[in-house]
């Protein structure tokens, strides 16, 4: 079956560094790559996706990069603050698959 | 837009007693999906519909658990009977289109404790 490992499973900053999460997936049909936060008692929300015919996308301080002759993608955070301090999955292969989630912690 | 919509927000009950896990997906998605979350296991995927119809339900862990979708605007998750190792929180998600190029969006969850 489809698989995705993530690490590392829990991650602590300075408020300010940069934090890296990474993905490692089994299926090489997959296109689509989402990375969702999940804040303390609350639902997991998309926060940025990549689709397979691009290298890497940005939005303010996230990024996700792509490597699909590897197959793994990461989650990129620079500038960290006190709230983004939460639980991050990635998805992959085709969605069915969570990763087994990561806690960041960034220390103000 | 109101989002996925689930009911109700928590649960406590009784081992033995048949619970019902209620969904509403956002008008015009297509899938719908119902996952488990604890800590040991993390996010589950128990089963997903398209277009009313079940498709893949390899993760439903046994036959006391079962799911339907009469109709494009809700969706039941019923345990029956409950057991206390059901206890968890349930989500259903909901997306627009093929779920492997398609963000899923999530509901509020339902924090079921059985005792």
């Amino acid at each position: 079956g489809e698989n995705v490992e993530q690490h590392p499973s829990t991650l602590s900053v300075q408020e300010g560094d940069s934090a890296v999460i990474k993905c490692t997936y089994s299926d090489s049909a997959s296109n689509y790559f989402p990375w969702y936060k999940q804040e303390l008692g609350k639902r997991p929300q998309l926060i940025i996706d990549i689709r397979s015919n691009v290298g890497e996308k940005k939005d303010q301080r996230i990024a996700v990069t792509l490597n699909k002759t590897a197959k793994h993608f990461s989650l990129h955070i620079t500038e960290t603050q006190p709230e983004d301090s939460a639980v991050y999955f990635c998805a992959a292969p085709r969605q069915l698959t969570f990763g087994s989630g990561t806690q960041l912690t960034v220390l103000p | 837009d109101a989002g996925v919509i689930q009911s109700p927000r928590h649960e406590v009950t009784e081992m033995g007693q048949e619970v019902t896990l209620r969904c509403k997906p956002i008008s015009g998605h297509d899938y719908l999906f119902w996952y488990r979350q604890t800590m040991m296991r993390g996010l589950e995927l128990l089963i997903y519909f398209n277009n009313n119809v079940p498709i893949d339900d390899s993760g439903m862990p046994e036959d006391r658990f079962s799911a339907k979708m009469p109709n494009a605007s809700f969706s039941t998750l019923k345990i029956q009977p409950s057991e206390p190792r059901d206890s968890a929180v349930y989500f259903c998600a909901s997306s627009p289109g093929q779920v492997s190029n398609q963000p899923q969006h999530f509901g509020d969850g339902t924090r079921l404790s059985i005792l």
